[in-house]
């Protein structure tokens, strides 16, 4: 139980376009989804904390007109990248928490997409 | 917000000896600590927690001691095997505030 699916895996992009990466929760309902980015040899930091129906909450320094998040139901959260750009090439990670059954505290990861913008 | 410093950066071991990780944090509403291991490309692996109303827990040959006074909570591994090398990241969560945050990492080499 308490899969978290992420696509795509790995995608490339050129710089000036977006980039749009799913995150699923295939088994139970995610009211917290989670985003994060990571740069090789670093820790995970946390870009935004999104719940079902509401606007995501960034972090201090994420911009949020460049990082949109969507959470539009209790099993998808989207991430675009928009204008990228070489710096944003990364490891983006999400992850998803839920109220009910299992562990209110835990969060469940996502495999991550490596993004890699030229 | 929560600061979570976490050291040694790097830690290297022999087959069969013990790994101690320490984190600190800053925020005392942080409620739940839990500690992932994370091999290359792959995603976080949480392989134990520990909530703020319980002082130790263990699983195995690893166990999580809190100390809520002093703000710092640690991962202990005995018995170390190759396959414990990866990076482990602490985390803390806020819980009324719905986040986590991660420790910077340490890179735990076992050598056989």
């Amino acid at each position: 139980g308490a899969v978290v699916s992420q696509h795509p895996s790995w995608v490339i992009c050129k710089s000036g376009t977006s980039v749009k990466i799913e995150c699923r929760s295939l088994d139970f309902q995610a009211t917290t989804m989670f985003w994060y980015r990571q740069f090789p040899k670093q820790s995970l930091m946390l870009m935004a904390t999104s719940n079902e129906g509401s606007k995501a909450t960034y972090e201090q320094g994420v911009e949020k007109d460049k990082f949109l998040i969507n959470h539009a139901s209790l099993t998808l959260s989207t991430l675009t990248v928009t204008s990228a750009h070489p710096e944003d090439s990364s490891f983006y990670i999400c992850s998803a928490s839920t109220l009910w059954g299992g562990s209110a505290y835990e969060q469940y990861f996502g495999p991550g997409t490596r993004l890699t913008v030229t | 917000g929560e600061n979570v410093e976490q050291h040694p950066s790097t830690l290297s071991v022999q087959e069969g000896d013990s790994a101690v990780i320490k984190c600190t944090y800053s925020d005392s509403a942080s409620n739940y600590f839990p500690w992932y291991k994370q091999e290359l490309g792959k995603r976080p692996q949480l392989i134990i927690d520990i909530r703020s109303n319980v002082g130790e827990k263990k699983d195995q040959r690893i166990a999580v001691t809190l100390n809520k006074t002093a703000k710092h909570f640690s991962l202990h591994i005995t018995e170390t095997q190759p396959e414990d090398s990866a990076v482990y990241f602490c985390a803390a969560r806020i819980y009324n505030f719905n986040k986590f945050y991660f420790g910077s990492g340490t890179k735990l080499n076992v050598k056989p």
